[in-house]
């Protein structure tokens, strides 16, 4: 069963630009949530989609948005890119939310310059 | 309240020791517990989880010990391993939210 895929890996962005990030879930998980990671704040929860609808989102300014499709697949996108937005952007999948554990993807590096 | 706290930031274990990993919440919502191991590189991947029903849950080389009534839970690895060398992630979460709240991160280095 394959896990969960976090596309591109690698991203080098400019300020000002935007960027979308893509998650594909594993098979038959609805469920997902996505993580930005620093070194200074850790791991920082974004939002959470379901069934296609944000069930739940962290304290992070509008410039950060997501969506999820009929076959579960998630995009996130920040706009207006900030140096502070550099990180390791992760997406984890789980069968249903709330209930079943949590995997992750391995991330997509995004460095803004 | 949504905070975890987890220590020692960092860990020096000799091959064949204990490491022992703690963390304490305030929220008496969080209901499932879990333990995440990650590798440079890599994103993070679920170890072991407890829920707050069961005091201690063992799974091969890894422990988890739940105390409610001190909010605190802890990771045991026995018989630590190089290759257990590793940043650790305590979480919590409510059962009706897949939000994962995690502590800050404790680095392993497990020496030959």
């Amino acid at each position: 069963k394959a896990g969960v895929t976090q596309t591109p890996r690698y991203l080098i962005k400019t300020r000002g630009q935007q960027v979308t990030l893509s998650c594909s879930p594993i098979s038959g998980h609805r469920s997902v949530s996505w993580y930005q990671q620093t070194p200074g704040q850790g791991l920082q929860f974004l939002f959470e989609y379901f069934s296609e609808t944000q069930r739940n989102k962290g304290n992070f300014p509008g410039r950060f948005s997501g969506r999820q499709f009929s076959n579960s697949r998630s995009e996130m996108n920040v706009s207006t890119l900030e140096l502070g937005d550099s990180a390791l952007y992760l997406c984890a999948s789980s069968f249903i939310r709330g209930t079943t554990e949590a995997f992750f993807g391995q991330g997509t590096r995004l460095t803004v310059v | 309240q949504q905070q975890v706290k987890q220590s020692p930031q960092s860990l020096i274990v000799q091959k064949g020791g204990i490491s022992i990993i703690n963390c304490a919440y305030e929220n008496t919502a969080f209901d499932y517990f879990p333990w995440y191991q990650q590798f440079p590189g890599k994103g993070p991947a679920l170890l072991i989880a407890i829920r707050p029903d069961v005091s201690e849950k063992k799974e091969g080389r890894f422990t988890i010990s739940f105390n409610k009534s001190a909010k605190q839970f802890s990771l045991h690895i026995m018989d630590s391993q190089p290759g257990d060398s590793a940043t650790y992630f305590c979480a919590a979460r409510t059962g009706n939210t897949g939000k994962l709240i995690f502590g800050q991160g404790t680095t392993l280095q497990v020496k030959p």
